[in-house]
């Protein structure tokens, strides 16, 4: 299964952009990279997805890399409720059976 | 909007009791999966669902797990007996299909403790 890096931990001050970094060079050509977030005392939420090309949605935006060994999850301004784990998770063509790593827990700062 | 329901919310029990979980998919969602989340760290697949046929079970310890869709709606998650390393955040999610573009929907979850 493809795996994927991305750092503990991260802040940002509220209403500042944020770039959240992941690391999946063992990607294949027809794997999907998917974003979730996890809010304290929730289950995961859906934020992005995306296979080759850049993706937005009103949520947030996200940058995959030519090479799509790495992808960044773009928050344009952060917000008090946008404090969560986030996780980057692989995803193949015909299973979206999604294995998550730790994640990144992000805090923001007011 | 629709949501995915889980009951118990929380449950406590003693180990080497039997437990057991709910979950109600999304209305026409095909898959299902149930998830653990050990605290701190991310969710983990116990098992996934096609309608009511399992499509991956690999992670489930059959020894004392067992996950059922009778009707290929809604799934029960039974642990018996339980133990003290099972205590975790039992999650389940559900998609409109099994394709690697849809989106899984994830209920609140079980708190399960083992005493």
């Amino acid at each position: 299964d493809a795996k994927t890096t991305q750092p503990n931990s991260m802040e940002s001050n509220e209403e500042e952009p944020v770039h959240l970094p992941c690391n999946h060079s063992t990607i294949s050509g027809t794997d999907y990279i998917h974003w979730y977030r996890q809010l304290p005392s929730q289950g995961p939420e859906y934020v992005i997805h995306g296979l080759t090309s850049n993706v937005n949605n009103r949520m947030a935006s996200l940058a995959i890399a030519e090479d799509r060994k790495s992808s960044t999850l773009i928050l344009h301004r952060a917000t008090l409720r946008d404090a969560a784990v986030y996780y980057c998770i692989l995803s193949a063509l015909n299973n979206n059976d999604m294995r998550f790593g730790a994640g990144t827990r992000l805090t923001v700062k007011p | 909007e629709a949501e995915v329901a889980q009951s118990p919310r929380y449950k406590i029990t003693e180990k080497s009791q039997a437990v057991a979980f709910w979950c109600d998919p999304i209305s026409g969602h095909a898959t299902l999966y149930w998830y653990r989340q050990i605290l701190g760290q991310g969710p983990e697949l116990l098992v996934q669902f096609q309608d009511e046929s399992v499509v991956d079970d690999s992670q489930l310890p059959k020894d004392r797990f067992s996950a059922e869709r009778l009707k290929g709606v809604d799934s029960t998650l039974k642990i018996q007996p339980a133990e003290l390393g099972d205590s975790a955040m039992y999650l389940c999610a559900s998609s409109l299909f099994i394709r690697g573009t849809d989106t899984q929907y994830f209920g609140p979850g079980t708190r399960l403790t083992v005493l």
